[in-house]
């Protein structure tokens, strides 16, 4: 399967615990974006990145909120000193150049974070 | 926050029957993309829609993007039980900006 995955699918974490979230895109995919969800809502974008630069980061990103794409391929999303209401599922989603016909970003399972 | 209102926020289909939800933004959209999320899962991609006015299908599943690019409808036609799930719309810039969902159950 050559779709996105995200490692782990579940974590389950206690308040004021680092964790760290992996994301593999689609191979030749050069964009990568993390999404937000909490429950009864849509995602809500996090950031994004082109190849290896992070071209933009929302205001949701607090500066616990650390993303990385060091080689261009996968990315990580690190929450340092987690509180309650960071509980969300995260989700990571890659995408051709912007602006082709058909381009469009794909989804990966998610993770789902519970901080205790 | 959210910048999409979807309607309605939960409906309720018999296998055979039609449904329909909308999308409308304060904001312009150059794409409009329809997902299907089932629980503990990823939003799954249906329907991806390009250009003001265009009437896009994929098997049961008919979308239009708004004219005024404010706006994007879902149709399914003939429902089956495995329709249910949460069905969102979402605008694209660069990134993209989702509705609150519409929850869909099969009524017993």
């Amino acid at each position: 399967d050559t779709g996105v995955s995200q490692d782990p699918r579940h974590k389950i974490t206690k308040r004021g615990q680092n964790v760290t979230f992996r994301c593999d895109p689609i191979s030749e995919h050069n964009r990568l974006y993390w999404y937000r969800q909490t429950l009864g809502q849509g995602p809500e974008f996090l950031t994004y990145f082109q190849n290896e630069a992070q071209l933009e980061k929302s205001r949701l990103l607090s500066d616990r909120f650390s993303a990385e794409r060091p080689k261009g391929s996968f990315s990580t999303l690190e929450i340092q000193r987690t509180e309650q209401g960071d509980s969300a599922m995260y989700l990571c989603a890659s995408s051709l150049v912007f602006g082709a016909p058909g381009e469009t970003q794909y989804f990966g399972p998610g993770t789902r974070l519970l901080v205790l | 926050g959210q910048q999409l209102n979807q309607s309605p926020q939960s409906m309720f289909i018999q296998e055979g029957e039609d449904v329909s939800m909308n999308c409308t933004s304060s904001s312009i959209f150059n794409t409009w993309l329809w997902y299907k999320q089932d629980p503990g899962e990823g939003p799954v991609l249906l329907i991806a829609l390009y250009k003001a006015g265009e009437l896009t299908s994929n098997g049961r599943l008919t979308a239009q993007f708004g004219i005024t690019r404010k706006d994007s409808f879902l149709n399914i036609s003939a429902s089956i039980p495995s329709d249910v799930g949460i069905y969102f719309c979402a605008g694209r810039d660069y990134k993209l900006s989702f509705g609150a969902g519409t929850t869909v159950t099969v009524r017993a």
